[in-house]
């Protein structure tokens, strides 16, 4: 299973773009990348799900480099409601549910 | 459309009762997965069932068993009661498109508190 390496926390300031890099060293060749957010007293909520390269939705952006060691979850203008924890997974194509590795995230504090 | 339900909300049991957590998964979602998240750690695989069969299970005891019922819904049980099981129980459904790392969407949880 590929292991994942999150900043334990970060803070930032409103308006600002916020990049959370996690790196995983020992992905596999089928692993896809993926990144959930969550609020206090709620359940994760997914944001985005990558490959390669780059993917944008309407929330963040994810940025994978070539050797795909690591991603880059980037959040443009944050604002204060952006203060969650995010996690970073990497799990395979297939072969169950117990390959999905939920880290301690990273605690995002977006300031006034 | 309504998201993933769960009931209750919140509950507190003493050790070695048992407990029984519920969970409606979202219109059209056949799969439905349940994890255990203690407070400052990200949530733990426990089961994930698709057309009332167990199709996987996490690193938890024979306490933990689950099952899911015609209309996708589902119960989580943990028999005997620990104090360490006092944690936020959440459910998530997903379509089944048959691949590990499709979107799960999650509902709020259940904070079980064990004195």
């Amino acid at each position: 299973l590929a292991k994942t390496t999150q900043p334990i926390s970060m803070d930032s300031y409103e308006g600002q773009e916020v990049n959370i890099t996690c790196s995983h060293n020992n992905i596999a060749t089928n692993d896809y990348i993926t990144w959930y957010q969550q609020f206090p007293s709620q359940g994760p909520r997914f944001i985005i799900q990558g490959y390669k390269t780059k993917v944008t939705n309407e929330v963040a952006s994810l940025f994978i480099p070539a050797d795909r060691k690591s991603s880059t979850l980037s959040l443009p203008r944050v604002s204060l409601s952006d203060t969650a924890v995010y996690y970073c997974l990497v799990a395979p194509f297939s072969g169950g549910y117990n390959k999905l590795i939920f880290g301690a995230g990273t605690r995002l504090a977006v300031h006034p | 459309d309504a998201g993933v339900t769960q009931s209750p909300t919140h509950l507190i049991k003493t050790r070695g009762q048992h407990v029984t957590l519920r969970c409606s998964p979202i219109s059209g979602h056949k799969s439905v997965s349940w994890y255990q998240q203690v407070l400052g750690q990200g949530p733990q695989f426990i089961f994930q069932y698709y057309e009332k069969e167990e199709r996987g299970r996490g690193n938890f005891p024979d306490r933990f068993s689950a099952r899911q019922f015609p209309n996708y819904s589902s119960e989580l049980n943990v028999n005997a009661l620990l104090l360490g099981d006092s944690a936020l129980y959440l459910c998530a459904s997903s379509p089944d498109t048959g691949t590990t790392n499709e979107k799960l969407f999650f509902g709020s949880g259940t904070q079980l508190s064990v004195l």
